[in-house]
């Protein structure tokens, strides 16, 4: 089966300009989380959604938005880039949300996004 | 959200138990403890959790303590693939997200 996919893996811009990352959730998985990784840091939460639904945001701007489709894939759009945006972004998915004692969250390889 | 204390770096030698502590002082009783690792930039990797009792997998043993306030990961045969960095986290309680908050973690270097 498949893992969590992310596309492009690699990505270079400039300030000011916008970027769309796009997530492939494991087949059957309902839940995408967004995660922001800078050198030499853990990955910090960036957003949560559940069935098309944002469940949970983490802090960051309103530069930051994402969206999940009816087939759970999910796009991670970043506007007006800075060169602080530079950074690996990773698109983790889980089975389920409500009720679960526990969730295991599967992360894809990561987007590595360059601004210069 | 509780928070997690890693020692930022660790060396273990090749074939011997490699156990990392991590100290979550503030947890609370119905939140788990995830471990994950992250090798070279790679997304994090699963390895084990656990809320109270002591679990064991294929890939590592998790000891909590009594209290909670402290759990170790131990890798009993470290091999030099093994070398990563490991991510202690406190998972909020069911219902209140899936989200997870990681830290700075834990790099460890296996030695041959």
């Amino acid at each position: 089966d498949a893992g969590v996919t992310q596309s492009p893996t690699h990505l270079i811009k400039t300030r000011g300009q916008h970027v769309t990352l796009r997530c492939s959730p494991i087949s059957g998985h309902k839940s995408v989380s967004w995660y922001q990784q800078v050198l030499g840091q853990g990955p910090q939460f960036i957003f949560q959604y559940y069935e098309k639904e944002e469940r949970g945001r983490g802090n960051f701007p309103d530069r930051f938005s994402a969206r999940q489709f009816p087939n759970y894939s999910s796009e991670l759009n970043v506007n007006a880039l800075l060169l602080g945006d530079s950074a690996l972004y990773l698109c983790a998915s889980s089975l389920d949300l409500a009720g679960a004692s526990y969730n295991e969250q599967f992360f894809g390889p990561g987007t590595r996004l360059t601004v210069l | 959200d509780a928070k997690t204390t890693q020692p930022p770096s660790m060396d273990c030698a090749e074939g011997r138990a490699a156990n990392l502590p991590c100290n979550h002082s503030t947890i609370s009783g119905n939140e788990y403890v995830y471990w994950y690792r992250q090798i070279h930039s790679q997304g994090p990797q699963y390895i084990i959790h656990g809320l109270k009792n002591n679990e064991t997998n294929e890939m590592a043993s998790l000891i909590i303590t009594e209290d909670r306030k402290s759990s170790t990961l131990i890798l009993p045969h470290a091999t030099l693939r093994d070398t990563a960095v490991y991510y202690c986290i406190v998972r909020p309680p069911p219902g209140t997200g899936n989200q997870f908050y990681f830290g700075t973690g834990t790099s460890l270097t296996v030695i041959p």
